[in-house]
């Protein structure tokens, strides 16, 4: 059992490029996320999703998409990379409706350098 | 809006000995619930505890108790009889009424000494 995988595990970009994290999990989550975590500054919710076609905007949006065509994908998109997105991304996922007292299973992030 | 609150960087304990890590949280929702994780220095997520915000009991999970006070808006994790595997970041994280999204503190840095 895979749980959340992503990819690539690390990235260095220049500024002005664009890419997609990956993320996929496994065991039929309805709800995915995506955070950041940045020294002193913990893990802030970029996107969220609560099933597929279903998105929404977390803390810190600006600079980030997201799309959630199947249950099992919920990739992350850089526009234009700037050295302020430097940062490790986490994939989370979790059951949906009715069982929130589960907690989010993690992916082991993705480091990304924007020089 | 939803806030999380840890004020505490860095904290120290020695080896075998309790250490509480503070947090505190906003929210107008009556239905939360509250999480703990651990992020090792390898960098994986660990899920420690839950506290649901209508649970009238503290949770509890081995060495790993959460001090609920509910009017005073804090969940604090009380790890007990510390070991130097406890080591790590520790988070703590809001999760909203709908259960669609957690926010998390930013985090205390745990060192325990031998």
């Amino acid at each position: 059992n895979a749980g959340v995988t992503q990819t690539p595990k690390f990235q260095v970009l220049k500024t002005g490029q664009s890419m997609t994290l990956q993320c996929a999990q496994d065991m039929n989550h309805e709800y995915m996320s995506w955070y950041r975590q940045d020294p002193g500054m913990g893990l802030r919710l970029i996107h969220y999703s609560v099933g597929a076609g279903i998105t929404d905007q977390g803390e810190v949006p600006n600079g980030y998409n997201v799309s959630r065509s199947t249950t099992e994908d919920f990739p992350l998109r850089l526009l234009s990379a700037a050295p302020s997105q430097t940062s490790v991304y986490f994939c989370a996922s979790s059951p949906g409706q009715g069982m929130s007292n589960q907690p989010q299973h993690f992916g082991d992030g993705t480091r990304l350098s924007i020089l | 809006a939803q806030k999380i609150t840890q004020t505490q960087p860095g904290m120290f304990v020695q080896e075998k000995e309790a250490v509480t890590l503070d947090c505190t949280y906003d929210t107008s929702d009556q239905s939360y619930g509250l999480f703990w994780y651990k992020q090792p220095s390898s960098g994986e997520m660990i899920f420690l505890i839950y506290q649901g915000s209508y649970d009238e009991q503290n949770a509890t999970e081995g060495r790993y108790s959460l001090n609920f006070q509910k009017a005073r808006k804090s969940a604090n994790l009380v790890i007990s009889a510390s070991q130097l595997g406890d080591s790590a970041m520790y988070f703590c994280a809001m999760r909203d009424t709908g259960g669609f999204k957690t926010i998390f503190g930013a985090g205390t840095r745990l060192f325990v000494k031998a």
